[in-house]
């Protein structure tokens, strides 16, 4: 079945470090990817979403691009603050007769200090 | 405009007791879905409901059970709780039944079974 899997956390980063967060899928057919987060008390928001090969999604500063070749959307961000401290998921959409979910990775917490 | 609101935030229980959640969507939207997270892991699907019907269930036992109400609101139900059952339950609601990853999610209600 579809599977997301992301690197272990906690991944603790100085501000204005770059970052990167791994997660390959395995999928049959075309899923859409994406990337939400969880900030502490609050609930899951999107972040970022591509929903075919070679996309890339973009917003805060996060990218994350579509790899079919790789079967991964890893997420990158130049220079990280204070505030991205959170977890982070990846996921891809599933479709079908069985209606439409999301299949999260386990997650992914950054921590940045000052 | 207000987003997804659920009750309670926090619930303890016994084991063998049943539970009720409640969910709220966002004014508009009229599919509701329900995950499970427990902790230290990515949320698992458990159901949609869309326009009042069942649209996807998850690989739930059949103590799991939901509806969804004429206004779009909807009430997840756990019977016979089990020690494993304690986790934070989620709920997102979204414009349609396929959105893609536009789900909206709220704070989750944080069920501890003892």
């Amino acid at each position: 079945g579809d599977s997301v899997t992301q690197m272990e956390g906690p991944v603790t980063l100085s501000e204005e470090a770059f970052l990167t967060i791994n997660c390959t899928y395995t999928a049959t057919g075309y899923p859409s990817l994406f990337w939400y987060v969880q900030y502490p008390g609050e609930g899951l928001q999107l972040l970022l979403k591509a929903t075919k090969a070679d996309d890339k999604g973009s917003n805060k500063g996060f990218e994350a691009t579509y790899r079919k070749e790789t079967t991964s959307f890893h997420l990158e961000k130049g220079s990280v603050q204070v505030s991205d401290s959170a977890v982070y998921f990846c996921a891809l959409s599933r479709n079908s007769n069985s209606g439409y979910a999301l299949n999260f990775g386990k997650g992914t917490s950054l921590l940045v200090t000052p | 405009d207000a987003g997804v609101t659920q009750s309670p935030t926090h619930l303890i229980k016994t084991r063998g007791q049943q539970v009720t959640l409640r969910c709220s969507p966002i004014s508009g939207h009229k599919s509701v879905s329900w995950y499970q997270q427990v902790l230290g892991q990515g949320p698992q699907f458990i159901f949609q409901y869309y326009e009042k019907e069942e649209r996807g269930r998850g690989n739930f036992p059949d103590r799991f059970s939901a509806r969804q109400f004429p206004n779009y609101s909807s009430e997840l139900n756990v019977n016979a709780l089990l020690l494993g059952d304690s986790a934070l339950y989620l709920c997102a609601s979204s414009l349609g039944a396929g959105a893609d990853g536009k789900l909206f999610f709220g704070s989750g209600t944080q069920l501890s079974v003892l």
